[in-house]
């Protein structure tokens, strides 16, 4: 069964430094999403992206975040500096566009 | 508007017991509304989804029941199994748009042998 897979698994980084998380989406698949979970709270979106632009942010997506699709199967999230509210487990997701979401195993990630 | 409450925080269940996990939400503009499973350390996967043409969908053990004029709709697990024992978020997605996913605060699901 096709899978989204993301890299890395856990990433610990200091407070103030730059962060990327990787996503390999389902090949056939054209809506990509980033969204993320602090410990033990709910499933928040970030941000979904098509055609090669953002189409919806959330207000958590900040100057700070930016994504990128650099070549025809990764889908990355970039955090420019990170704090220690932005740890959490981030996870990447993308759909055909019929409604269903295909989720990754997450990125956790820890800011110290 | 954009929420979706969710209730209980927690259940525990005894095998073959029927949980039922409540959400409620606001915005009419939703129109699909999905289920998710997630198990420890694993991203959340898709269980069941229904949308508001139908009052309630069921896929082998699990059940939606959808009442839109209440605006609110459940998860029924059927014959409960240890092995269903996860994490359940109710999203929902507004219609048009990009498929974005509104979560749920989630249920913690415990199924006593």
């Amino acid at each position: 069964e096709p899978e989204v897979t993301q890299t890395p698994s856990h990433q610990v980084t200091q407070m103030g430094q730059e962060v990327i998380l990787r996503c390999v989406p389902i090949s056939n698949h054209l809506y990509f999403y980033w969204y993320r979970q602090i410990l033990g709270q709910k499933v928040e979106f970030l941000v979904s992206f098509y055609n090669n632009e953002i189409s919806e942010k959330s207000e958590i997506f900040d100057d700070q975040f930016s994504v990128e699709r650099p070549d025809g199967s990764n889908f990355t999230l970039k955090i420019r500096s990170t704090k220690l509210e932005d740890s959490a487990m981030y996870f990447c997701a993308s759909s055909s566009g019929a409604n269903v979401l295909t989720f990754g195993a997450g990125s956790r990630l820890t800011v110290l | 508007q954009q929420q979706v409450k969710q209730s209980p925080q927690s259940l525990i269940v005894q095998k073959g017991g029927i949980p039922i996990i409540n959400c409620a939400y606001e915005n009419t503009a939703f129109d699909y509304f999905p289920w998710y499973q997630q198990f420890p350390g694993k991203g959340p996967a898709l269980l069941i989804a229904i949308r508001p043409d139908v009052s309630e969908k069921k896929e082998g053990r699990f059940t939606i029941s959808f009442n839109k004029s209440a605006k609110q709709f459940s998860l029924h697990i059927m014959d409960s199994q240890p092995g269903d024992s996860a994490t359940y978020f109710c999203a929902a997605s507004p219609s048009g748009g990009y498929n974005k996913l509104i979560f749920g605060a989630g249920t913690r699901l415990a199924v006593h042998p």
